[in-house]
């Protein structure tokens, strides 16, 4: 089983629809969650940074853990164009190993 | 606003050689990472770099990976003897504070060619 999974894609949606993308994990170390936008042969940059279960806003953006499933979740709320790009979650373990551990990243094409 | 820079944004290089990747962190971060990315491939965890010596480091950081802290401000990633399987694109990363599990922020990234 792979330590982080996430949907590849595409995941194509029209603009102003709201977008769920989702990952899973099996190594219940894990403590921080990050999830970062990628654009094709760029630096991930990063969206949301959340500590341990439950939920974070900011802006469009809402990202939601929940660990008693290992399951994380990045919402975007009125999707633009301009949001498509692979989204990569990450996570590390803390207390000193701050190695990110990252999933494959979905494709996301929001049409105008 | 502050960023992570990296140079050169693409090498080629030939199998054997030795290439190094430098890196300028965010001037007040205290952490420092390199991730690497094969064509296709997720991201991947390389060493990460504090109090100028290595804190963590992964099974692809072999003999033959090196990262160094020359002065104040660059940090570099050695490759020592280039194989065809080390092409990929390269991340710099840092973060601030040693205390709390802060946020890593990514450079550009060099991509590298091995031919």
């Amino acid at each position: 089983q792979k330590e982080v999974e996430q949907d590849p894609g595409p995941l194509s949606v029209p603009e102003g629809a709201i977008v769920s993308l989702n990952c899973t994990y099996s190594n219940s170390a894990f403590q921080y969650f990050m999830w970062y936008r990628q654009y094709s042969r760029k630096g991930p940059e990063l969206l949301m940074y959340t500590y341990s279960s439950g939920n974070k806003e900011d802006g469009r953006f809402t990202a939601q853990v929940d660990k008693s499933s290992k399951y994380i979740s990045l919402f975007i709320r009125d999707s633009q164009p301009s949001d498509s790009a692979t989204y990569l979650c990450a996570m590390s373990v803390g207390a000193g190993r701050r190695a990110l551990t990252f999933g494959s990243g979905t494709r996301l094409q929001v049409q105008p | 606003e502050p960023e992570v820079t990296q140079t050169p944004s693409h090498q080629v290089t030939q199998m054997g050689q030795e290439v190094i990747l430098r890196c300028v962190p965010i001037s007040n971060h205290l952490y420092f990472y390199w991730y690497r990315q094969i064509l296709g491939q997720k991201v991947e965890f390389l060493v990460s770099f504090y109090n100028n010596e290595i804190s963590e480091k992964s099974e692809i950081f072999d003999d033959q990976f090196s990262v160094e802290r020359p002065d104040g401000s660059n940090f570099t990633l050695k490759i020592r003897s280039t194989k065809l399987e080390d092409s990929a694109m390269y991340f710099c990363a840092s973060s601030e504070h040693p205390g709390t599990q802060e946020t890593q922020y990514f450079g550009p990234g060099t991509r590298l060619l091995v031919l």
